[in-house]
């Protein structure tokens, strides 16, 4: 079945220690998202990337950057962990922007200690 | 201010017990309304799209609809498996890169 994966699944680190989720697609999407979920939140679009250009929140930190070497992988690295960057991070695709229906990964939990 | 607006904040019903969740949202330009079940640490999953007024789709026993002010998702015979909480997001053409969800129904489903 064609669907997100994203690895690991639960991510320890330590506060200050660069960390790097993955995520990749069989769906052959366009654009893939990332976003932050905190508990009891709605999730909040960090970036995405249609194609290979990069759109970037204006309210994500400096903190989260992305690549994205191909079309089926994408990469969020958090370069310097603070407490408050402990939360779930979704990874989604979609055909193209607007209208078209996100598809979401299973989530990466990420614990800063 | 473009906003979605979930209610109720949580729900509990007997097993077999119908009832609706609402999403009501104040955009400009719908261009899709999208409902999303979440269980909890894991990523929503995906179950309907509905793009204009009128429209109204199924699966096994959930129905969404939509009008010009909200979306309803109704639960028939509600199972404990149907426990999660389920969020509700809107694409508009003010900004169609952005959804805008809502905060989400938890709904528990007794047996």
């Amino acid at each position: 079945d064609a669907m997100v994966i994203q690895n690991p699944r639960y991510q320890v680190t330590q506060f200050g220690k660069p960390v790097t989720l993955s995520c990749s697609q069989t769906l052959n999407h366009n654009v893939m998202y990332w976003y932050q979920q905190k508990s009891s939140q709605a999730p909040k679009l960090l970036f995405h990337y249609y194609d290979k250009d990069f759109n970037n929140e204006a309210d994500t930190p400096d903190n989260f950057q992305s690549r994205r070497p191909n079309t089926s992988f994408c990469f969020l690295d958090i370069r310097s962990p603070g407490l408050g960057d402990a939360a779930m991070y979704l990874c989604a695709t979609s055909t193209r922007t607007g209208q078209e229906t996100q598809y979401f990964g299973p989530g990466t939990r990420l614990l800063v200690l | 201010e473009d906003q979605v607006t979930q209610s109720p904040e949580a729900l509990r019903l007997q097993e077999g017990e119908s009832s609706s969740l609402n999403c009501s949202y104040t955009v400009s330009g719908l261009r899709g309304l999208f409902w999303y079940r979440q269980d909890p640490g894991k990523g929503p999953e995906f179950l309907f799209t509905l793009y204009s007024a009128g429209e109204e789709k199924e699966k096994e026993r959930l129905k969404a609809t939509l009008t010009k002010k909200e979306s309803f998702l109704h639960i028939t015979a509600p199972k404990p498996e149907d426990s999660a909480t389920y969020l509700c997001a809107v694409s508009h053409a003010g900004n169609n890169r952005k959804l805008i969800w809502g905060l989400g129904t938890s709904l528990a489903v007794n047996p």
